[in-house]
């Protein structure tokens, strides 16, 4: 199974920062790589697929960028209802694995 | 407008077989996949396995030997059943698309426990 190294596991940071969360993968997935953001409550929603894409709804602060293992998201603006837990998962050969989680905490 | 949403005994004894439903609306079994996703308290996520959009299934092979996941189309519906569960199997359950055509549900809660 490929594993998916996200970095950092928490993050505190400031309304209006710009922060970024690494995930590396165990051997090359060729942009094959969504980013999920998880709420409190369990919620989970899709904001990235295919490296860069943005899911329908997401806003422009969000942006995927990588390649071979490694790939990163950022948010160039933190705004009061991004933190969350984010994590990247890779879709490149089965099973499809997920990384362990970013923590985006208020600082 | 599409969505998942998942059903299911909220708790279940060890050793005993959990039964989940994954009700969908707003699009077509037969044209995506449906997976199932777990996530154990306070953990990651982890995936489970895969009902394709052509019936065909794939597993997450640390749980095959327990795991079984069929569908009904003409009721959108896509059940999991996993035997023997243990209580590390406790955590909350997702169907979820996946992919570019990605939705998840909201999840349903399982505990195992006496």
């Amino acid at each position: 199974d490929i594993q998916m190294t996200q970095t950092p596991s928490s993050m505190p940071a400031s309304l209006g920062e710009r922060v970024t969360i690494s995930c590396r993968a165990s051997q090359g997935i060729s942009n094959y790589l969504n980013w999920y953001q998880q709420k409190p409550d369990g919620t989970i929603k899709p904001l990235i697929y295919y490296t860069s894409n943005l899911q329908s709804g997401v806003p422009s602060r969000f942006s995927g960028s990588g390649s071979g293992t490694d790939y990163s998201l950022t948010i160039s603006s933190l705004e009061p209802e991004d933190f969350a837990m984010y994590y990247c998962q890779q879709y490149d050969s089965s099973p499809p694995t997920f990384g362990a989680g970013t923590k985006l905490e208020l600082k | 407008q599409v969505q998942l949403k998942e059903s299911g005994p909220g708790l279940v004894q060890p050793s005993q077989t959990l039964s989940l439903t994954c009700t969908v609306s707003g699009f077509s079994l037969t044209s995506y996949n449906v997976h199932w996703v777990r996530q154990p308290p306070g953990k990651g996520l982890e995936w489970m396995g895969r009902m394709r959009y052509n019936g065909d299934t794939s597993y997450n092979s640390a749980l095959k030997s327990r795991l079984s996941i069929s569908r009904d189309t003409s009721k959108n519906q896509v059940f999991l059943k996993m035997n023997s569960l243990q209580t590390d199997d406790t955590g909350t359950y997702y169907c979820t698309t996946l992919g570019a055509f990605d939705y998840w549900g909201q999840g349903v809660m399982v505990t195992v426990s006496s």
